[in-house]
């Protein structure tokens, strides 16, 4: 167990709609990173926030938002979906260095 | 060209067998990770390291910092060792941003 909690663990939604995903990163760690995994691709990295604020942007789309709240968990909003978006996302919270991965929500988007 | 790079991308292998993962990166890094993701999807960190070797269990990770290399060996493998192996490796300047190599599926034949 990492210590990072993801929630949900799977989500079908259709195209066009607006989902949520949720990320509690490690007791501590202020550092939390989203990544997107699709079907038989690497890991791409989304977007980091370091307490509160946004540090470094990768390949997000501008549909996508996410923002870390006071209590240091972070949310990924997607929204008008499609289907390529259907993917695994992953959060990670780090220390000094070391990313802990949380067990991805499994989107689907029919 | 990708700026981590894995190899093999596939590798059979039978129950036993020493196996050599490798990673080559072509930017400077702070350290670099190697990642297990099972069938399941779950990610696994398994190292990280910026010099010289680190063991655990079976595992073994080396790096070679002014070759820009980096192997994971993994000894007496089995089925259960069965998983994707992914290169990382973290920037230095972005705030331990990392770049991912594309991962080797390794399938560990009894």
């Amino acid at each position: 167990d990492s210590g990072v909690t993801q929630t949900p663990k799977h989500l079908i939604t259709a195209t066009g709609q607006r989902v949520t995903l949720r990320c509690s990163p490690r007791s501590g760690d202020l550092s939390v990173y989203w990544y997107q995994q699709s079907l038989d691709q690497g890991l791409q990295f989304l977007i980091q926030y370091y307490n509160g604020e946004e540090r470094a942007k990768g390949n997000i789309l501008e549909r996508f938002s996410a923002q870390q709240f006071p209590d240091l968990h972070s949310e990924l909003n997607l929204s008008s979906l499609e289907l390529g978006d259907s993917a695994l996302y992953f959060c990670a919270s780090s220390g000094w260095n070391e990313q802990f991965f949380g067990p991805g929500t499994r989107l689907t988007v029919l | 060209k990708n700026e981590v790079e894995q190899s093999p991308q596939n590798l059979t292998a039978q129950e036993g067998e020493f196996i050599t993962i490798n990673c080559s990166y072509s930017v400077g890094i702070s350290a670099l990770h190697w990642l297990q993701q099972h069938p399941g999807g779950g990610i696994v960190s398994l190292f990280m390291l910026s010099s010289g070797k680190k063991k655990h269990g079976r595992l073994i990770a080396t790096i070679n910092i002014q070759e820009k290399h980096s192997s994971l060996h993994i000894t007496a493998s089995h089925p259960r060792d069965s998983a994707v192996y992914i290169c990382a490796v973290g920037l230095p300047q972005f705030n331990y941003q990392l770049i991912w190599g594309a991962g080797t599926k390794l399938i560990i034949k009894p």
